[in-house]
C-alpha cells in the first residue's frame, strides 16, 4: 500500500531533551512538509522540501530541524530550544513543487513534561 | 492579515440537510484551493480540490469557487452523522511556483440524527 507513515504515533519526553519524529513516504513524491497543529489554531507550516538535499523554513521553524537525505523521509527534530513543543505533529506530502495537492500521514502526537 | 479565514463554528445541522461550509482567502492571484476533513484526533483527508471559477461535484460534496470575491465553499448535501469532522480550507497564495498552501483554522460540524 501507498501512503506516509509516521512514528511513533505517541511520544512523551522530558524537557530539556531533543526528540525526532519519523516520516517515511513510498508514493514517490518529491516534496514533503511539517505541520504543527494545536487545539484551536489549525495548521502551521515547520518546515518543507521540495527536492532532496534541500529544505525551506515555514512560519514557525525555531527550534526544530530537519533533514533530506533520501526522497522517502523527511524527519523532524524537535530541539530542546523549542518552548512549547507539545502539540500534534503532522507530516505531508505532494507529487511536486508544482501539484500543491498535499497528503497526510497519521500524526504523532508529542508530550513533553 | 489573516491568509485564509473560516467561520469557526461550530455548524450543527440535523441528518439530511444541506451544510455549508465558508472560506475566504486575501491573495487575489491564488490559482489552488482545497478542503480537508478532519476527524477528531486523525489527521485531515483531502476531499475536494478546485481550481477554476464555478461549482465541482463529487457526489454528496460540491466546492464552489469565486475568485472575483475571493470566496470558496463547500456544501454538502444530505448530510449524514459521520460528516461530523472539522473542515480546512486551504489556498495556494501567492504567484510563486514555491509550493506550500495557506490553511484556515477550520470549521466544525456536526451533523445530528
Amino acid at each position: 500500500d501507498g501512503g506516509i507513515t509516521q512514528s511513533p504515533k505517541y511520544l512523551f519526553r522530558k524537557e530539556g531533551q531533543n526528540v525526532t519524529l519519523s516520516c517515511e513516504q513510498n508514493l514517490n513524491h518529491d516534496a514533503m512538509y511539517w505541520y504543527r497543529q494545536d487545539p484551536g489554531q489549525g495548521l502551521r507550516l515547520i518546515y518543507y522540501s521540495q527536492i532532496v538535499n534541500d529544505f525551506q523554513k515555514g512560519d514557525i521553524a525555531e527550534g526544530y530541524s530537519v533533514s533530506r537525505e533520501k526522497k522517502e523521509s523527511f524527519p523532524l527534530t524537535v530541539t530542546s530550544a523549542q518552548k512549547n513543543p507539545t502539540a500534534f505533529y503532522l507530516c505531508a506530502s505532494s507529487r511536486d513543487r508544482d501539484s500543491y495537492e498535499q497528503y497526510f500521514g497519521p500524526g504523532t502526537r508529542l508530550t513533553v513534561t | 492579515q489573516k491568509e485564509v479565514e473560516q467561520n469557526s463554528g461550530p455548524l450543527s445541522v440535523p441528518e439530511g440537510a444541506i451544510a455549508s461550509l465558508n472560506c475566504t482567502y486575501s491573495d487575489r492571484v491564488s490559482q489552488s484551493f482545497f478542503w480537508y476533513r478532519q476527524y477528531s484526533g486523525k489527521s485531515p483527508e483531502l476531499i475536494m480540490s478546485i481550481y477554476s471559477n464555478g461549482d465541482k461535484e463529487d457526489g454528496r460534496f460540491t466546492a464552489q469557487l469565486n475568485k472575483a470575491s475571493q470566496y470558496v465553499s463547500l456544501l454538502i448535501r444530505d448530510s449524514q452523522p459521520s460528516d461530523s469532522a472539522t473542515y480546512l480550507c486551504a489556498v495556494k497564495i501567492g504567484g510563486s511556483t514555491l509550493g506550500r498552501l495557506y490553511f484556515g483554522r477550520g470549521t466544525q460540524l456536526t451533523v445530528w440524527p
